[in-house]
């Protein structure tokens, strides 16, 4: 079992939907939580960023982490064609310099 | 743009050569980590560098090695390649303070072996 899990999609929504992204993790020593966004042939780009558990808004983009559950999510609100991208969630614990990624999520935003 | 820059953006090598990849750093920060990342996979970690000298590794073979130079660039050194090795090799650097530590990745080298 891996580390960390994500649904590998793809995820179709209308333009305009609400994009909801979770992942969930087996190591209780996790403590800072991100998602990046990477769009093909390109490197993963830092989206959000959440240190324990609690909400986290930026714009469109809203982060939850539940520690008690081991679930993380991403909600896009107003999405657009341009969010159209494979989106990864990673974790790291306190001590150590490692990030675990999930397999990442394809998300498809039709005009 | 994150200012972490990689070369060269694609490379074909076939088994049993030896490649290097190099990593420029976003200006300000001192540690480089490096990932690989399969087709369809999230990345994974191969080690990380911070003021020249390794500082945690991922569960890859010692074919795998790296360096970091003064001005916190760094080269990706695979030896002995195999058809699986064949992957996106992406750079990240970040400013090690000791709490928030934010990786920001390079466009990534497309290694094909054949």
């Amino acid at each position: 079992q891996k580390e960390v899990e994500q649904d590998p999609g793809p995820l179709s929504v209308p333009e305009g939907a609400i994009v909801s992204l979770n992942c969930t993790y087996s190591n209780s020593a996790f403590q800072y939580f991100m998602w990046y966004r990477q769009y093909s042939r390109k490197g993963p780009e830092l989206l959000m960023y959440t240190y324990s558990s609690g909400n986290k808004e930026d714009g469109r983009f809203t982060a939850q982490v539940d520690k008690s559950s081991k679930y993380i999510s991403l909600f896009i609100r107003d999405s657009q064609p341009s969010d159209s991208a494979t989106y990864l969630c990673a974790m790291k614990g306190a001590a150590g310099n490692k990030l675990t990624f999930g397999g990442g999520t394809r998300v498809l935003v039709k005009p | 743009e994150t200012g972490v820059t990689q070369s060269p953006t694609h490379l074909i090598k076939t088994r049993g050569q030896q490649v290097t990849l190099r990593c420029s750093s976003q200006s300000g920060h001192n540690t480089v980590s490096w990932y690989q990342q399969a087709l369809g996979q999230g990345p994974q970690f191969i080690f990380q560098y911070y003021r020249e000298e390794e500082n945690g590794r991922g569960n890859f073979p010692p074919r795998f090695s790296g360096l970091q130079f003064p001005n916190y660039s760094s080269e990706l050194n695979v030896n002995a390649l195999e058809l699986d090795d064949s992957a996106l090799y992406l750079c990240a650097s970040s400013l090690a303070t000791g709490l928030e530590e934010k990786l920001f990745f390079g466009s990534g080298t497309q290694l094909s072996v054949l």
